[in-house]
């Protein structure tokens, strides 16, 4: 596509549900990222993912996290059991490989857990 | 110390007047600078890259590197009310990696 895809703009969930946030990543952009912004918040990092590598996930805050992506292409982030800690805009990002290129963002995902 | 850092403003600037933000950075080993634009409730979006010390512009936007004080800058000409945005900085990771480490954000106003 033109541009990064994220889904679901907005998810709003009960407190210890599971939910699964989507990114379709600009095609032939091997390099996919998640970041999550708090509200007035900086970006914090949780994952990276670059080609067939394993994935960079020293960001993630806890083990109710967890992301995958399929076929070098699209990735799911999963969060579960939510709290309401967790609310926040999940950012997806991508890129070409190497460090002079910027990253292109999503639309975000705002998750609220009530 | 954080790895990036930003004055969090608000910064008030007068219409068609130069704006300038800072960002300083604590990894030598950083390589890449990007300046990216967040508009309230919508994503970053990237307006700048620089890689090499010195001046780089496009249209009234202008980076600064300074590699050996570990700062860099960017400077906005002719300041429009449609640039009052949040502005953030970033620095690939440790060691080279190719992950970004974001600076918390300067807001900008321009005033009409």
């Amino acid at each position: 596509g033109a541009g990064v895809s994220q889904s679901p703009s907005n998810k709003v969930t009960e407190k210890g549900k599971d939910v699964e946030l989507r990114c379709d990543p600009i095609s032939g952009h091997t390099a996919l990222y998640w970041y999550r912004q708090s509200l007035g918040q900086g970006l914090e990092f949780l994952i990276y993912f670059q080609g067939n590598s394993a994935p960079d996930k020293s960001g993630l805050p806890s083990d109710r996290f967890s992301a995958e992506r399929t076929g070098g292409s699209v990735s799911t982030l999963t969060i579960q059991r939510t709290q309401q800690e967790d609310s926040a805009v999940y950012l997806c990002a991508s890129s070409l490989a190497g460090l002079y290129y910027g990253y292109t963002f999503g639309s975000g995902t705002r998750l609220t857990v009530v | 110390q954080k790895e990036v850092e930003q004055n969090s403003g608000p910064l008030s600037v007068p219409e068609g007047a130069i704006a300038s933000l800072n960002c300083t950075y604590s990894d030598r080993g950083s390589q890449s600078f990007f300046w990216y634009r967040q508009y309230s409730g919508k994503s970053p979006e990237l307006i700048m890259s620089i890689y090499s010390n010195g001046d780089k512009e496009d249209g009234r936007f202008t980076a600064q590197l300074n590699k050996a004080s570990q700062y860099v800058s960017l400077l906005i000409r002719d300041s429009q009310p449609s640039d009052s945005a949040t502005y953030l900085c970033a620095v690939n990771g440790n060691q080279g990696a190719q992950k970004l480490v974001f600076g918390q954000g300067t807001r900008l106003t321009i005033n009409p």
